[in-house]
């Protein structure tokens, strides 16, 4: 069975501390997403990646910086956390090219930062 | 730009009621169009899809049909059921790979 795989899915941290969020996939998918989902926002985009060592930026990157050393596993860095960053963090990925393909998702992070 | 819009929940119907929630695009291009399902203290699955005009996903008893002519992909449901109760998202894949999602609607179906 194909999976997204999260690391942590509840985690409570401190304000300032420094957070990492795993992301495993075993797919082979070239592309990979970081989102934050809030009530009432929906989801937003933080960070993707089309291939490793590559990145980009989304809508909201602002307070967050991501890692792809390797195809399989796309990590989420907030490098001091601060309280508006308690959300819902989902991973994602999917197939490159133009193809029609969808998104597979992970459970979710939930992050509580007090 | 692409973007995705979403009828408002939340949604509150009786067992065996007809589902609709409507969704409305704009994109550049011919997009493909998707509805992920998320239940309580879950992420995303993928409910349907459609890759073309006039195309009908389907599955689960769910269908919508990708109307380029309305720039539309309504979701419905002939007859709910309580394990329905989750939040629906309409989503677009853009030509360069982007995925654009609508807020999200929320579902409770009452026995």
């Amino acid at each position: 069975d194909v999976k997204v795989t999260q690391s942590s899915r509840y985690l409570v941290k401190r304000t300032g501390e420094k957070v990492f969020l795993e992301c495993v996939q075993d797919m082979d998918h070239e592309n990979m997403f970081w989102y934050r989902q809030d009530p009432g926002l929906g989801l937003r985009l933080i960070y993707f990646s089309y291939d490793v060592k590559m990145k980009e930026k989304g809508d909201i990157p602002e307070g967050y910086s991501v890692s792809r050393e390797k195809k399989e596993r796309f990590s989420l860095i907030l490098e001091s956390a601060s309280t508006n960053q308690t959300s819902m963090y989902l991973c994602a990925s999917s197939l490159a090219g133009m193809g029609t393909g969808e998104l597979f998702f992970g459970e979710g992070s939930r992050l509580t930062v007090l | 730009g692409n973007s995705v819009t979403q009828m408002e929940g939340p949604v509150t119907l009786s067992e065996e009621a007809f589902l609709t929630i409507n969704c409305t695009y704009t994109a550049t291009g011919y997009p493909s169009l998707f509805w992920y399902v998320q239940y309580p203290g879950e992420g995303l699955q993928l409910l349907l899809k459609a890759t073309k005009a006039d195309d009908k996903g389907s599955n689960k008893g769910f269908e919508a049909t990708y109307r380029k002519e309305t720039t539309s992909f309504h979701l419905e449901k002939g007859s709910v059921q309580v394990s329905d109760s989750a939040v629906y998202f309409c989503a677009l894949r853009g030509v360069f790979n982007q995925f654009y999602f609508g807020t999200g609607t929320s579902l409770t179906v009452i026995p």
